[in-house]
């Protein structure tokens, strides 16, 4: 059974840089694997951040890019503000009309 | 404006059935796939179904194939999942998704908009 991992939390201070990333349990991300970002605070439906690994949905800020850094999909976000504190979650296209998503992480701001 | 407006969530009894719906709006429903995705309180989003545009391919998650049935009714702009055999663990608001396949020739696959979800409650 395919398992996409993500941190389960991560901190920033506000104005500073992190670094989410998304992999899986045996194999590597690649491109694809067509990675995505969504953003979502408690009671709202997800947002979409990034689409096919590092292009940013219509609206989103430039402080959000998507890359494959190793053998993993990541998800920078840079000059962190207090509005980025949420849930992020990414998801990887398996093939023959199947999607798995990532636990999320647990972004805090502080 | 793309819409998409859930609803059909409620309380059942496990072993119960119930039908979710989600009606589409601003967008050309029959050019696109279409998906659930729930999210049980407190826990992580999880693809359940995709649908193909003319309903022909349908795609399940192995923890709902043979008790969830994703269909839809493109005259009516309309997308559903019937939902027998409920268990207490697919208590979750359920989320209907419009699938981005390609734009032009170059492949995407993502979600590119949800709905506001509606809960469904499986409990005794």
């Amino acid at each position: 059974q395919t398992v996409v991992t993500q941190e389960p939390s991560f901190s920033v201070s506000p104005g500073g840089t992190v670094t989410l990333t998304c992999g899986l349990s045996s194999g590597s991300v690649s491109t694809s694997s067509y990675p995505s970002w969504y953003q979502q605070t408690p009671g709202q439906a997800p947002r979409t951040l990034i689409y096919n690994t590092n292009t940013r949905s219509s609206g989103v800020p430039d402080r959000f890019s998507g890359s494959i850094l190793g053998n993993k999909a990541a998800l920078a976000i840079t000059g962190a503000q207090a509005d980025d504190e949420s849930h992020y979650y990414c998801v990887l296209y398996m093939g023959s009309g199947i999607w798995v998503f990532g636990g999320g992480t647990k972004l805090t701001v502080l | 404006e793309v819409q998409l407006v859930e609803s059909g969530g409620g309380l059942v009894q496990p072993g119960g059935s119930l039908r979710v719906s989600c009606v589409a709006s601003g967008f050309t429903f029959s050019s696109y796939w279409m998906s659930w995705v729930r999210q049980a309180p407190g826990k992580g989003l999880e693809w359940v179904a995709n649908i193909k545009e003319d309903g022909s391919g349908k795609y399940y998650v192995d923890s709902v194939k043979g008790r969830f049935t994703i269909s839809r009714d493109n005259a009516k702009n309309s997308l559903y999942l019937q939902m027998n055999s409920l268990r207490v663990e697919d208590t979750a608001v359920f989320y209907c998704a419009r699938v981005r396949i390609r734009q032009l020739q170059r492949l995407l696959y993502y979600f590119d908009y949800w709905g506001q979800g509606t809960l469904v409650t499986v409990s005794s």
